[in-house]
């Protein structure tokens, strides 16, 4: 059951350009959303998050928006910088539920 | 280091044998939870524990795994009489609380079964 889904498993975006990544959820219940990046041979590191009473979160060069009513995230990056070429996490959990469903990730992939 | 950390990062049994993951939670953390990733696919939550209690085992298989948080001492992922299927990236993380907080990572036990 994928509660939690990333349609599109790679991306490819030029450097200093706008790179969005979606999510899509079915789970009605879900109310924390998190975006997490992971390199190759390590674990994933935590980005950014957004709770359902928002719609916008912003930190730096990266953005995560919130549409409940299409049960849908996306994570903007700008610029893109080759730095950010790995694989992106969103990931989902219910108020004081420690079950946090993760998506199949998108591997980002910045082009100098 | 004050990062969640795991070791070993590479563990390779036979079928059969028994692997043991530990790990140690972020100073300050008292929440541990450990995922799974299979080639090609998302991490899949396994079990949340808090010291000496395990919360929620919800997506643990019934069979051969278990999990601990000790008092003192790291946390345990026991996976006994390993199968091939059992081969895949582990990966725990820990939190302050259940509340809006986020889970920080290690950086995995890769297991391989021969």
């Amino acid at each position: 059951d994928q509660q939690v889904k990333q349609n599109s498993p790679s991306l490819s975006v030029q450097e200093g350009r706008i790179s969005i990544l979606n999510c899509d959820y079915t789970n009605s219940m879900f109310d924390y959303f998190l975006w997490y990046k992971k390199y190759p041979a390590e674990g994933p590191t935590f980005l950014i998050s957004i709770s359902s009473i928002k719609d916008k979160n912003e930190d730096g060069r990266f953005t995560v928006f919130l549409n409940k009513s299409a049960k849908h995230l996306s994570l903007h990056i700008v610029p893109s910088q080759p730095g950010d070429s790995a694989v992106y996490f969103c990931a989902a959990r219910e108020y004081n539920n420690n079950d946090m469903r993760f998506g199949a990730g998108t591997r980002l992939t910045v082009k100098p | 280091n004050a990062g969640v950390m795991q070791n070993p990062r590479h563990l390779v049994r036979r079928r059969g044998q028994e692997a043991r993951l530990r790990c140690s939670p972020m100073k300050g953390h008292s929440h541990v939870y450990w995922y799974r990733q299979l080639p090609e696919e998302g991490l899949k939550f396994m079990v949340y524990l808090q010291k000496e209690n395990i919360i929620d085992e919800s997506g643990m298989p019934k069979e051969r795994f278990s999990a601990e948080f000790p008092k003192e001492g790291p946390s345990i992922l026991r996976i006994q009489q390993v199968v091939r299927g059992d081969s895949a990236a582990y990966f725990c993380a820990s939190s302050t609380d259940r509340g809006n907080q986020p889970q920080h990572f290690g950086d995995g036990t890769r297991l391989s079964i021969l």
